[in-house]
């Protein structure tokens, strides 16, 4: 029961270099989910995607790109990094349906950007 | 700016005392979810309220959704050391979850 796979778990970057946070689901859930979590900021959204092909921005997406060629992953890219993008990043996998809805979670990167 | 506000952000009780999370918004929500995360993890699903007024209890958790659906509490009686972790609210406005600040709860044996 893989559930949602989130790849590193650790990662340090200099300002400036750039890397891939890479997600997988197993669940053949259409959507999915970036989110940063930052101490007194609970879980907050970066980007979203509600099926291959089609992903948009959340609250805070500048810095990141998405993007979601099949249903099963969903990579976020940080193309060149900065200390402010220093945080624990959470990949979710969803499913909504009327008066339900679940997140799935991945374990968690914790990004530390120097 | 935060579509949902929870409070306290911290929480710290003995053990065997009673709390109560609250997590409020300025917006109308179809549902309601409760998520506790413990270190190391992601967020895990507890409860989902979906009626106005509703009210559901999951063993010493009792959560209560707000009449007019913009507000949620969550009561925990006898708190346990096993209690700790950081409860997020979420609301689901359209097809994302906008997950509230959190409450971090210690429970001292």
């Amino acid at each position: 029961n893989a559930g949602v796979t989130q790849t590193p778990k650790f990662q340090v970057l200099k300002t400036g270099q750039s890397m891939t946070l890479q997600c997988a689901q197993d669940m053949n859930h259409e959507y999915m989910s970036w989110y940063r979590q930052d101490p007194g900021m609970g879980l907050r959204l970066i980007h979203y995607s509600v099926g291959a092909g089609i992903t948009d921005q959340g609250e805070v997406p500048n810095g990141y790109n998405v993007s979601r060629s099949t249903t099963e992953d969903f990579p976020l890219r940080l193309l060149s990094a900065a200390p402010s993008q220093t945080s624990v990043y959470f990949c979710a996998s969803s499913y909504f349906l009327p008066g339900q809805a679940e997140a799935f979670f991945g374990q968690g990167t914790r990004l530390t950007v120097v | 700016t935060q579509l949902l506000e929870q409070s306290p952000q911290f929480l710290s009780i003995q053990e065997g005392e009673n709390l109560t999370v609250y997590c409020n918004s300025s917006s109308v929500f179809s549902s309601l979810q409760w998520y506790r995360q413990e270190p190391g993890e992601g967020p895990v699903l507890l409860v989902t309220v979906v009626t106005g007024g509703e009210v559901k209890k999951l063993k010493r958790l009792t959560f209560q959704f707000g009449d007019a659906r913009k507000d949620s509490s969550l009561h925990i009686t006898a708190a346990q050391p096993g209690d700790t972790g950081l409860y997020l609210c979420a609301g689901t406005p359209g097809n994302q979850f906008y997950f509230g600040t959190g409450t971090s709860l210690t429970v001292i044996p």
